[in-house]
């Protein structure tokens, strides 16, 4: 059903693994993003991608690391990870510039961090 | 800073009641709006989207919402809710011309039979 595929859908690691988030898009878009969706907290973004350079960083922790090898796939890259950031990460993309433009979400890959 | 607030984080109603969930922005200048809804278990869907031009916007499943420029407000609406419209609906913003979606928090919307 949705445009934006993302894999694992569930990631259980501790806090000295090391673990790589993918997601693609079907879509033919040319922007791609991902968001963190934290319990009773506002969905936040995290990096912005626009034809595969990243431009926008908001604040986000070093342990995060973001790769857009081409417009249709992208990565986040954990490493030493905190309880905290146990959250659902979702990835969406979208055709930067078009007149009516709308992100797309994927299903979410759902992080535990023991 | 631009922000998006929803007023209702847990509504319950019973089938075939009316619904309108509120949305507040604070934004300056043009504003692009969205309504999001997240069923248990699935992605995040695009339910509408207001850019320009009428007010009234027509969605999916029988949901419209309505920009009121003067109140900041991009309220949903549905005349009959029915149980499968139990999910937690997104308000989302959108300044033209820049990149980031600004989130409200969610309403959890449960439809008892």
């Amino acid at each position: 059903e949705t445009g934006v595929t993302q894999t694992p859908r569930h990631l259980v690691m501790g806090m000295t693994n090391k673990k790589s988030l993918k997601c693609e898009q079907h879509l033919g878009h040319n922007a791609m993003y991902w968001y963190k969706q934290s319990a009773k907290k506002p969905l936040e973004l995290m990096f912005v991608y626009s034809l595969e350079e990243r431009v926008e960083n908001n604040s986000v922790p070093s342990r995060f690391s973001p790769e857009c090898p081409n417009s249709s796939h992208l990565f986040l890259h954990l490493h030493t990870l905190q309880p905290e950031d146990s959250a659902l990460y979702l990835c969406a993309s979208s055709q930067e510039l078009a007149s009516q433009e709308t992100q797309y979400f994927g299903p979410g890959t759902r992080l535990l961090v023991l | 800073a631009q922000s998006v607030s929803q007023h209702n984080h847990h509504v319950i109603l019973s089938e075939a009641a009316s619904l309108e969930l509120g949305c507040n922005y604070s934004y300056g200048g043009t504003v692009n709006l969205f309504w999001y809804v997240q069923y248990p278990g699935q992605h995040l869907q695009l339910l509408l989207k207001y850019f320009s031009g009428d007010p009234l916007v027509k969605g999916i499943k029988g949901f419209e919402a309505e920009f009121i420029k003067s109140k900041f407000s991009f309220n949903l609406r549905k005349p009959s809710v029915q149980w499968s419209d139990t999910a937690e609906y997104f308000c989302a913003a959108k300044s033209t011309g820049r990149r980031a979606l600004t989130f409200g928090s969610g309403t959890r919307l449960q439809v008892q039979p």
